[in-house]
């Protein structure tokens, strides 16, 4: 099955500064690579999602890339903001088009990022 | 917003009890799932539920564990005797899967407390 490796588990950075958070998956068919964002007692919540026909997708201050030959991608956020301090999550999954299942997702363990004012 | 909700929120339970907890997916999703998520780990996937069926299992998802959806709205895990390693944080999950609509949208959890 799946496994996804997530690197580093606990960052810290300067507020306005960047961070970066990679993963990288073993298995080939992956095709469809969430991440999200968990704040204390909540559930994950969704920030950005990138398909393996896609290299790069950003939204906002958050991008995600995506390398499908090295079997990694990762998340980019600039700007850093206090409110992005959370535990982030990286996830893969293998998406049938052609309907019917419904597969779930492979959760990396997670990163702590917090964010220093 | 539609949003996944869930209840209880926390549940507390002996060792050998059965627990039932209650997910209600966003209206018009067709897709539905259970993960878990023991204190301080990853989440990690149990089951996914489409058409009124088993998609997918993980290997936790043993004979103790089963899903229904009794009705049009609700999905639920049961856990027929629980036991302490079963102490978990337990996310439903539901998505659309039309119109590239993949997106898992996750509920708030309920922590369920096995003594």
């Amino acid at each position: 099955g799946e496994n996804v490796e997530q690197h580093p588990s606990t960052l810290s950075v300067q507020e306005g500064d960047s961070a970066v958070i990679k993963c990288t998956y073993s298995d080939s068919a992956s095709n469809y690579f969430p991440w999200y964002k968990q704040e204390l007692g909540k559930g994950p919540q969704l920030i950005i999602d990138i398909r393996s026909n896609v290299g790069e997708k950003k939204d906002q201050r958050i991008a995600v890339t995506l390398n499908k030959t090295a079997k990694h991608f990762s998340l980019h956020i600039t700007e850093t903001q206090p409110e992005d301090s959370a535990v982030y999550f990286c996830a893969a999954s293998i998406l049938a088009y052609s309907g019917g299942g419904a597969d779930g997702l492979t959760f990396g363990k997670g990163t702590h990022l917090i964010i220093q004012p | 917003e539609p949003e996944v909700t869930q209840t209880p929120s926390h549940q507390v339970t002996q060792m050998g009890q059965e627990v039932i907890l209650r997910c209600v997916p966003i209206s018009n999703h067709l897709y539905f799932y259970w993960y878990r998520q023991i204190l301080g780990q990853k989440v990690e996937f149990l089951v996914s539920f489409y058409n009124n069926e088993i998609s997918e299992k993980s290997e936790i998802f043993d004979d103790q564990f089963s899903v229904e959806r009794p009705d049009g709205s609700n999905f639920t895990l049961k856990i027929r005797s629980t036991k302490l390693e079963d102490s978990a944080m337990y996310f439903c999950a539901s998505s659309l899967r039309r119109n590239n609509q993949e997106t898992q949208y996750f509920g708030p959890g309920t922590r369920l407390l096995v003594l």
